[in-house]
């Protein structure tokens, strides 16, 4: 298997642009995470999904931020408009059944840079 | 509130040293997770645990329940172990439930 596949791997924008994020989990798995790195917070989950339905938004930092999955083999992470605190590596991460006991498998990551 | 703490913030160790990582988080949780992120940034689930022990190669990851702590050991540290190790934690209870909290990560330098 390919593992996780997110694009683009590096996307570098200005201030007011509308980014889109993009995610492929691995094949068979049933949930999908949204995370974001940052050197000051390190790693936030962003949102979860799980038979591609929103379960815990809760992590979106605000309006800004909408994520979709429309179909089992990809998601979306848009950030409308961009801001250049939004400058981050996001990771999207499938797991088998989003179980406690469920190893999360990560992607690549996207890094964010917004001018 | 929900906190995951790790100790220490950097270590630099000699190739061959034994290493250790910890974890204390504040409340009961369902499981805990091992990160490794490589310094290319590229990250990897080492262990999850819910009890008791693991092993894999040279590394071990302990964790006590009671104590609300977790421990992972490198043996015969060489200098492709050099990443952040992130310590992941899934409450038992209420919002947190399907969320990991992150500790801020525990960055590994082994000197050849």
């Amino acid at each position: 298997d390919a593992g996780v596949i997110q694009s683009p791997r590096h996307e570098v924008t200005e201030m007011g642009q509308e980014v889109t994020l993009r995610c492929k989990p691995i094949s068979g798995h049933n949930s999908l995470f949204w995370y974001r790195q940052t050197m000051m917070r390190g790693l936030e989950l962003l949102i979860y999904f799980n038979n591609n339905v929103p379960i815990d938004d809760s992590g979106m930092p605000e309006d800004r931020f909408s994520a979709k999955m429309p179909n089992a083999s990809f998601s979306t992470l848009k950030i409308q408009p961009s801001e250049p605190r939004d400058s981050a590596v996001y990771f999207c991460a499938s797991s088998l059944t989003g179980g406690h006991t469920d190893t999360q498998y990560f992607g690549p990551g996207t890094r964010l840079t917004v001018l | 509130k929900n906190e995951v703490e790790q100790s220490p913030q950097n270590l630099t160790a000699q190739e061959g040293e034994f290493i250790t990582i910890n974890c204390s988080y504040s409340v009961g949780i369902s499981a805990l997770h091992w990160l490794q992120q490589h310094p290319g940034g590229g990250i990897v689930s080492l262990f999850m645990l819910s009890s008791g022990k693991k092993k894999h190669g040279r590394l071990i990851a302990t964790i006590n329940i009671q104590e609300k702590h977790s421990s992972l050991h490198i043996t015969a540290s060489h200098p492709r172990d050099s990443a952040v190790y992130i310590c992941a934690v899934r409450f038992s209870s209420g919002a947190g439930s399907y969320q990991l909290t992150f500790g801020k990560g525990t960055k590994l330098s082994v000197i050849p």
